[in-house]
């Protein structure tokens, strides 16, 4: 996963607190994504970026927020953890959209397994 | 709107036989598709892609897969199984814009199993 880390790797946490999960990257890519990957739901997006602080919802956004305040640092916040955000959480990076041929082509960091009790 | 369904969500093969893992998709548009593999504890990893070229990509690791209009279908195979391709694969569609909120649709997800 060169490239692109995710930190914590691991963590444990309790319901109602928060967790910050980072993603770091030294592609200079514009575009980065925040995944969530449960077993029977493939992976489901949650937020993602396409510039500094510019930032957009995804599929399951409810209950996460994100900030990009520099190209290489994209942040997923819980602000209140809950059980059902027990999951393994992926970041990605792309370095462009649209038809051509590079275009859409995610490069992933190796996940961040959090668990909520 | 765009969506992607993997047909199998398990795959058992003997190693040294051929795999297939079977992929359809819906798009309004001309879609890209892409094919990806996450070994276990891992990040996800491109294995092809199609992007309105050659109907039948090469990737890596003796993987390939065709395009069919027709059928609609962007099946993955590899003629003889290796250990080591036992792995989770994804199948993407892309559009560049709509479907998902980053125009990306993911499968679910197929499990395949190396039998030794």
């Amino acid at each position: 996963d060169a490239g692109i880390t995710q930190s914590p790797r691991h963590k444990v946490t309790e319901t109602g607190t928060p967790v910050t999960l980072r993603c770091h990257q030294t592609e200079n890519h514009r575009y980065m994504y925040w995944y969530r990957q449960d077993p029977g739901h493939g992976l489901r997006l949650i937020h993602y970026s396409y510039g500094v602080k510019d930032t957009d919802k995804g599929e399951v956004s409810d209950g996460y927020s994100v900030s990009r305040s520099k190209t290489e640092d994209f942040l997923l916040t819980l602000e209140s953890a809950t059980s059902s955000q027990t999951s393994v959480y992926f970041c990605a990076i792309s370095e462009s959209k649209g038809q051509s041929s590079g275009a859409n082509v995610l490069t992933f960091g190796a996940g961040s397994r959090l668990t909520v009790l | 709107a765009q969506s992607v369904t993997q047909l199998d969500s398990h795959v058992s093969v003997s190693e040294g036989t051929p795999v297939l893992l079977r992929c359809n998709y819906s798009s309004s548009y001309s879609p890209s598709l892409f094919w990806y593999v996450q070994h276990p504890n891992k990040g996800l990893q491109l294995l092809l892609k199609y992007t309105s070229a050659a109907t039948l990509v090469k990737g890596i690791n003796g993987f390939e897969a065709e395009f069919k209009k027709s059928e609609t279908s962007f099946h993955l195979t590899k003629p003889s199984a290796h250990m080591s391709d036992a792995a989770e694969y994804f199948c993407v569609v892309s559009v560049g814009s709509g479907g998902g909120a980053d125009g990306l649709t993911f499968g679910k997800g197929t499990h395949l199993i190396i039998q030794p």
